[in-house]
């Protein structure tokens, strides 16, 4: 079992619409979690650390069950411009470099 | 600020050429990275700085050097590379290993 998986989409979606990404890591340990946004042809970006008790920011909520060892990305209200790469990234342990998932792909259609 | 600043931008190079990359941060972070990232691929790690010492090294060939001169700076010298190592070569940096990390802007590098 792949370190972080997700699934590559890509994701097309109308305007206004809700769209939902999830993403598995196989290690328990893990320690931290973060959502990453990268457009084409540029870096990637952090968007959100993703907490315990779960985070929101704007139109963006960030959850994380620990028991089930997956992380989600809901974002409400998609924008032609929150079209990119999502990059589901794991802190497998402690004093590890970060693990990136291979990358949710976002299309949002006028 | 949370700026990691690369240069060049482009570099295109022959397979006998020598060159290096630069990568800079002032938010004074322990951990730096180089990372290579194909299309439509994640970045995939090379090499980690921790306390400016090489903590990690992912398998990478010898024609890739990494040098760390200090916290700020962390060169990628360049040497004798392969068509395939064209790619774009991503700097990032964090407070330590783990934590979450700062991407510089990339160098896209081509090899001829």
């Amino acid at each position: 079992r792949k370190e972080v998986e997700q699934d590559p989409g890509p994701f097309n979606v109308p305007e206004g619409a809700t769209v939902a990404f999830n993403c598995t890591y196989s290690n328990s340990a893990s320690q931290s979690f973060f959502w990453y946004r990268q457009d084409c042809r540029k870096e990637p970006k952090l968007l959100m650390s993703v907490y315990s008790s779960g985070n929101e920011d704007g139109r963006f909520t960030a959850q994380l069950n620990r028991a089930s060892q997956y992380i989600s990305l809901l974002i409400r209200d998609s924008k032609l411009s929150d079209s990119a790469t999502y990059l589901c990234v794991v802190n497998p342990s402690g004093n590890t470099p970060l693990v990136f998932g291979k990358g949710t792909r976002l299309s949002v259609i006028a | 600020d949370t700026e990691v600043t690369q240069t060049p931008k482009h570099l295109v190079m022959g397979m006998t050429n020598k060159k290096s990359l630069k990568c800079e941060q002032h938010m004074g972070h322990r951990a730096m990275y180089w990372y290579k990232q194909k299309a439509k691929k994640p970045p995939e790690l090379m090499f980690v700085y921790s306390y400016e010492k090489l903590s990690i090294n992912e398998s990478v060939p010898s024609r890739f050097s990494p040098e760390c001169p200090n916290s700020s700076l962390l060169n990628l010298h360049l040497h004798a590379l392969q068509p395939e190592d064209s790619a774009l070569y991503l700097c990032a940096s964090s407070q330590v290993i783990g934590t979450e990390a700062f991407f510089g802007q990339g160098t896209r590098l081509t090899v001829v």
